[in-house]
C-alpha cells in the first residue's frame, strides 16, 4: 500500500522560501506522477505542480515564477519550494500520486503552513 | 475563478439521490478524464471516480460518474448522513497543461 507522508517548516516568514518533502513508501517515485497540492483555510483546493518521468515538471501557471518541485529517488521522495512567500500562501499542502489515469489515488495527510509576517 | 464549474452547495435527505456537476470546455472536460474526490471535514481528499466514470477499489457504486461533452457529473444515490462533505472534480487542462479543480460543493444530507 503506498503511503505519501509530508514534512518541513510549520510556520514561514513572509518574502522567505517555503519548502516542504514528501516521503513515499510502498512505492517507487521513479514511476508515476507526483503532485503538490494546497488548500487555504476554507478554500477550495489548488493544484500546484507535478513531477514525473524523467524529472519532468508542470506547474499551475498563477505559481509558475515562484515553484520549484524536485526529486529525490534515493531517498524515494519529492519536494516543493514555493518562494518569496506571502500571507496568501498560508494553506495545508498535500503530496498525492496520479498513477497516469488523472486520478490522485494515494494522498499525503496533508501539512499546515503558516506564513508570517 | 476556477475553470471548471461547480455549484457551491447541494442538499437533498437521507436516502435520496443527489447529482453535482462539473461544467468547463473543449481544452479540459471535452478532451481529458475527469476525476472526483470527496473531502471530508477535516481529512485528505478521497478519490471517488476517475477515467470519467470508473471507482477505485472500496468505493461503494452508490457513486458514479458520467460525462458529456464539456460537462461532467457525480451521482450519489442512498444518501447517507456520512457523505457530508466537499466535492471537487478535476482534470487536465491541455491549454494550461496543468490540473485544474472545480471549485467545490458542499453537500448536506438534510
Amino acid at each position: 500500500q503506498v503511503q505519501l507522508q509530508e514534512s518541513g517548516p510549520g510556520l514561514v516568514k513572509s518574502s522567505e522560501t517555503l519548502s516542504l518533502t514528501c516521503t513515499v513508501s510502498g512505492g517507487s517515485i521513479t514511476y508515476n506522477y507526483w503532485s503538490w497540492i494546497r488548500q487555504p483555510p476554507g478554500r477550495g483546493l489548488e493544484w500546484i505542480g507535478h513531477i514525473y518521468d524523467s524529472e519532468s515538471t508542470n506547474y499551475n501557471p498563477s505559481l509558475k515564477s515562484r515553484v520549484t518541485i524536485s526529486r529525490d529517488t534515493s531517498k524515494n521522495q519529492f519536494s516543493l519550494r514555493l518562494r518569496s512567500v506571502t500571507a496568501a500562501d498560508t494553506a495545508v499542502y498535500y503530496c498525492a500520486r496520479d498513477p497516469g489515469d488523472g486520478g490522485l489515488d494515494h494522498w499525503g495527510q496533508g501539512t499546515l503552513v503558516t506564513v508570517s509576517a | 475563478q476556477s475553470v471548471l464549474t461547480q455549484p457551491p452547495s447541494v442538499s437533498a435527505a437521507p436516502g435520496q439521490k443527489v447529482t453535482i456537476s462539473c461544467s468547463g470546455g473543449s481544452s479540459n472536460i471535452g478532451n481529458n478524464y475527469i476525476s472526483w474526490y470527496q473531502q471530508l471535514p477535516g481529512t485528505a481528499p478521497t478519490l471517488l471516480i476517475y477515467e470519467d466514470n470508473k471507482r477505485p477499489s472500496g468505493i461503494p457504486d452508490r457513486f458514479s460518474g458520467s460525462k458529456s461533452g464539456t460537462s461532467a457529473t457525480l451521482g450519489i444515490t442512498g444518501l447517507q448522513t456520512g457523505d457530508e462533505a466537499d466535492y471537487y472534480c478535476v482534470t487536465w487542462d491541455s491549454s494550461l497543461t496543468a490540473v485544474i479543480f472545480g471549485g467545490g460543493t458542499k453537500l448536506t444530507v438534510l
